[in-house]
């Protein structure tokens, strides 16, 4: 099973305020990923998480504010968003990057959340 | 120069046809090469991985990798319409560690029926 599982589907927001995304995945990875898209672009990585603390945070703005309370879920706190974020808000997991296994860093992603900012 | 690099396309090909993607990249040190398929408005989908010089076959699928000259490409045989998405080639595994993918831009594909 690779199912990495993403909710809500979509969410609209107004700038002021506060939402949460949440990821979980049960198959027993520990490297944890958000990232943001934008149409017609690439996955863009704004955090990783390994063994459940931060390992990388690509300068993301301090509105998005990631939290992995176990090895199994990952969320991202929102807050005060502007409109040039909406964006499709995906989640991944991996076994474990640095653990120098082929396969190890295969990346699965979630479905994604679409979000709004009004 | 752009770190992975990708046609943007469309390639368009018929039903039936093998279509050929194709991806360079700049960092020697990368380790592990992936295709990812993505429908417009979805997530990417994991296709296939390659971490060694040659041909790897899934299905209608086979990834070729020749790390002497820094590419990697993806076949699809027999290509069916519900093939038509864009294609991301990620590298992982360079100057950048083992958790920072490093996309290309994708690649369009549209198989006509």
């Amino acid at each position: 099973d690779t199912e990495v599982t993403q909710t809500p589907k979509h969410l609209v927001m107004g700038m002021t305020n506060k939402k949460s995304l949440k990821c979980e995945q049960h198959m027993g990875h520990r490297a944890m990923y958000w990232y943001k898209q934008k149409a017609k672009k690439p996955p863009e990585l704004m955090f990783v998480y390994s063994y459940e603390k931060l390992s990388i945070n690509e300068s993301v703005p301090s509105r998005f504010s990631p939290e992995c309370p176990n090895s199994s879920l990952l969320n991202l706190h929102l807050h005060a968003l502007q409109p040039e974020d909406s964006a499709l808000y995906l989640c991944a997991s991996s076994q474990d990057a640095a653990l120098g296994l082929r396969g190890a860093d295969t990346q699965y992603f979630g479905p994604g959340t679409r979000l709004t900012v009004l | 120069q752009k770190e992975v690099e990708q046609n943007s396309g469309p390639l368009s090909v018929p039903e039936g046809a093998i279509a050929s993607l194709n991806c360079t990249y700049s960092d020697r040190g990368s380790q592990s090469f992936f295709w990812y398929r993505q429908y417009s408005g979805k997530s990417p989908e994991l296709i296939m991985f390659i971490y060694s010089n040659g041909d790897k076959e899934d299905g209608r699928f086979t990834a070729q990798l020749n790390k002497a000259s820094q590419y990697v490409s993806l076949l699809i045989r027999d290509s069916q319409p519900s093939d038509s998405a864009t294609y991301l080639c990620a590298v992982n595994g360079g100057t950048s560690g083992t958790y920072k993918y490093i996309f290309g831009t994708g690649t369009r594909l549209k198989v006509l029926a």
